[in-house]
């Protein structure tokens, strides 16, 4: 079956860096997305890989490995806009859109 | 990015009526529409996928005459509850992709609150 595991919920300092993890099963592969929700509003899109590596982008950094059917979000310089839920989603070979629970972020000063 | 226009924002109805809830992308062609329903504290639950001028595809579980889509033209889609009931009450999402060109990206409606009293 096609599947997403990230954390449930994780707490970070202010100004620290945290590192959010997603590792899927899915049949077929046509990229890994991760998307920022913040309560009550829709997602917004953080970044997509479909190649092995890290694409950095600003404060937000994105790594993947087809291998090992896993990929991290790293947020640095965290602020305490950035206390959301981040979710995970990888897109099988029909292009479907398999998401992940989501984690939720929590920004302690 | 590509602009998808959800509406309405926030609908309060009665148990027993319909509500019917748009998703537009204003600057590009969306050959395929989704609808996510999504319930507090929970990821997105895929409802259908809609494709331009043909009948969406609905996910197990998800009643089709309950939840009727239709994907009129490249730029809507519409999702509308019939006889709603306390228990439709949720945030449903829509999304769009254009998948005949090479961004895969998906782009959101701002969602929709469902509130059946």
């Amino acid at each position: 079956g096609q599947n997403i595991d990230q954390p449930t919920e994780m707490t970070a300092t202010e100004g620290a860096i945290v590192q959010i993890n997603c590792t899927y099963q899915t049949s077929g592969f046509n990229g890994l997305f991760w998307y920022q929700q913040h309560a009550g509003e829709a997602p917004t899109f953080l970044s997509y890989n479909v190649l092995d590596g890290l694409e950095e982008k600003g404060r937000f950094s994105s790594f993947l490995s087809r291998s090992k059917g896993y990929s991290y979000l790293l947020l640095k310089e965290l602020q305490m806009k950035d206390s959301a839920s981040y979710l995970c989603a990888a897109m099988d070979s029909n292009y479907q859109l398999i998401w992940g629970a989501g984690t939720k972020l929590i920004i302690k000063p | 990015g590509a602009v998808v226009s959800q509406h309405p924002s926030r609908v309060i109805c009665k148990s027993g009526t319909s509500v019917k809830i748009e998703c537009r992308s204003l600057d590009f062609q969306a050959t395929t529409m989704f609808w996510y329903r999504q319930f507090p504290k929970k990821s997105l639950m895929l409802m259908a996928t809609s494709n331009e001028g043909s009948k969406a595809t609905y996910e197990q579980g998800v009643e089709k005459d309950k939840f009727l889509i239709n994907h009129a033209s490249l730029t809507l889609s519409t999702l509308t509850v019939t006889s709603a009931h306390p228990e439709d009450s949720s945030f449903y999402i829509c999304s769009a992709r254009d998948l005949s060109g090479t961004d895969t990206e998906a782009f959101f409606g701002q969602g929709t609150r469902l509130t059946v009293v």
